[in-house]
């Protein structure tokens, strides 16, 4: 069975600080995908990155950087220098072979509320 | 990345009677597509996949007959919820993938459900 743990459930910042998102997993698949999603107030979900289990590298994108970490089985997120826009849910997501057929689904995380204040 | 439309985005409903939520792929071939539900301040739990012209596959403790899904084309499935019940309320989400994209799976805007 599939599980992430997101331990953080709110966090708040003042604008301008360096955030990090914790995001832990379990998966017995030996190939698999993490997500990071973004839920604003309005409800949709901005997808921020995909992960597969063979590419261990950090990647930055603008203020947003990962790492991932396979020995502690965790894909950790960082925003640096936060703005109010960043305010919203993030959720880690995680994504392997289903049993039975070729299809991937999302095991989502229980997400963290950022609220990022002026 | 590929668009998915969902819609309506908001519908409130009496209790006992269905709604039905839409979900298109507008520029691509959705051979695949998920539904999923949130409730308020909670995680996305999956409800079920389903593939083009095959019947659903639910998820654990989700009833098929309440929550009907349909994948009739490779651009479109619904989900009706039957006979709504208060308890139904909640923010409905669907993702569909297609042919290529690997693990992509692409969100709809989402639909919230108010039964009254």
């Amino acid at each position: 069975a599939q599980k992430v743990t997101q331990a953080q459930t709110e966090i708040s910042v003042v604008e301008k600080e360096d955030v990090t998102l914790d995001c832990v997993y379990e998966t017995r698949d030996t190939t698999y995908y993490l997500f990071w999603y973004k839920q604003p107030p309005s409800g949709e979900l901005v997808f921020l990155i995909r992960r597969n289990s063979f590419d261990e590298q950090n990647e930055i994108s603008g203020r947003y950087s990962w790492n991932f970490q396979k020995s502690t089985s965790s894909f950790n997120f960082t925003i640096t220098a936060s703005q109010v826009v960043d305010s919203a849910v993030y959720f880690c997501a995680l994504s392997g072979y289903n049993s039975g057929g070729s299809n991937y689904k999302l095991t989502f995380g229980k997400g963290t509320l950022l609220t990022v204040n002026p | 990345g590929a668009v998915v439309s969902q819609h309506p985005s908001r519908v409130i409903c009496k209790s006992g009677t269905s709604v039905k939520i839409e979900c298109r792929s507008l520029d691509f071939q959705a051979t695949t597509m998920f539904w999923y539900r949130q409730f308020p301040k909670q995680s996305l739990m999956l409800m079920a996949t389903s593939n083009e012209g095959s019947k659903a596959t639910y998820e654990q403790g989700v009833e098929k007959d309440k929550f009907l899904i349909n994948h009739a084309s490779l651009t479109l499935s619904t989900l009706t919820v039957t006979s709504a019940h208060p308890e139904d309320s909640s923010f409905y989400i669907c993702s569909a993938s297609g042919l290529g994209m690997n693990t992509e799976a692409f969100f709809g805007q989402g639909t919230r459900l108010t039964v009254v």
